[in-house]
């Protein structure tokens, strides 16, 4: 199994600002992966991030808004930049065990755009 | 196109009743695997139960059983028992299996909201 730290796990933040959101995990992962939770909502990929290497989006997402950091195998942080209030969501931190195919989830983080 | 479909956007039922909740998907692979997740209030995402999509016999973990038919493509959660600590949004993904180093990313339905009603 994974234990996932997020951070911050809620925020209030101002249109046109960004917010960086960490995830940590207790072990060392090969692949994180970030979503989004849109209100009432299912859950959209929004990139892969490996260790070493650019991280790799999903249609609809891309590296300017989203830019993401895999500094090593048990951290990463995801960026909302030029926030609007389209972007109030629940962002995910997601880690993959690759013995028993299974993803584990950080609790997320609440964000609201004013 | 790979999607997972949830046709029950909300359920309620009895505390102590037996609730199903259902699930399709379309893929044309072979090797994936099923899931449900559990998002309670606290938004914690916890995996319920999982099958393995080579495996005929039906997954069950405690009250949490599943109903898989393959070549029907569906996947349906049963929860016998149920208790007020159930209610939560539901969410069935499948994973596809991409050996060689590709992302294993998985692909969620919209999610059934159930309440447990005491």
């Amino acid at each position: 199994s994974a234990v996932i730290s997020q951070k911050p796990s809620r925020d209030i933040c101002q249109r046109g600002t960004s917010l960086t959101i960490q995830c940590q995990v207790d072990s060392q992962v090969t692949m994180m992966f970030w979503y989004r939770q849109q209100p009432g909502q299912s859950l959209t990929l929004i990139a892969t991030a490996n260790q070493g290497s650019e991280a790799t989006y999903e249609s609809g997402f891309v590296i300017d808004k989203f830019p993401i950091s895999r500094p090593n195998l048990t951290f990463s942080t995801l960026t909302v930049s030029n926030m609007s209030p389209e972007d109030s969501s629940i962002y995910l931190c997601s880690v993959e065990v690759e013995v028993h195919p299974e993803a584990f989830f950080g609790q997320g983080t609440r964000l609201t755009v004013v | 196109a790979q999607t997972v479909t949830q046709s029950q956007p909300e359920m309620s039922v009895q505390e102590a009743e037996t609730v199903t909740l259902s699930c399709t998907y379309d893929t044309s692979e072979n090797n994936y695997y099923l899931f449900w997740y559990k998002q309670p209030p606290s938004r914690q995402m916890i995996l319920v139960i999982r099958q393995e999509a080579y495996k005929q016999q039906n997954a069950t973990e405690n009250r949490f059983s599943v109903n898989f038919q393959k070549a029907a493509k569906s996947f349906s959660l049963k929860i016998s028992d149920s208790q007020l600590g159930d209610t939560a949004m539901y969410f069935c993904a499948f994973m596809i299996l991409n050996y060689g180093g590709a992302t294993n990313k998985l692909i969620f339905g919209t999610g059934t909201l159930l309440a447990v009603q005491p």
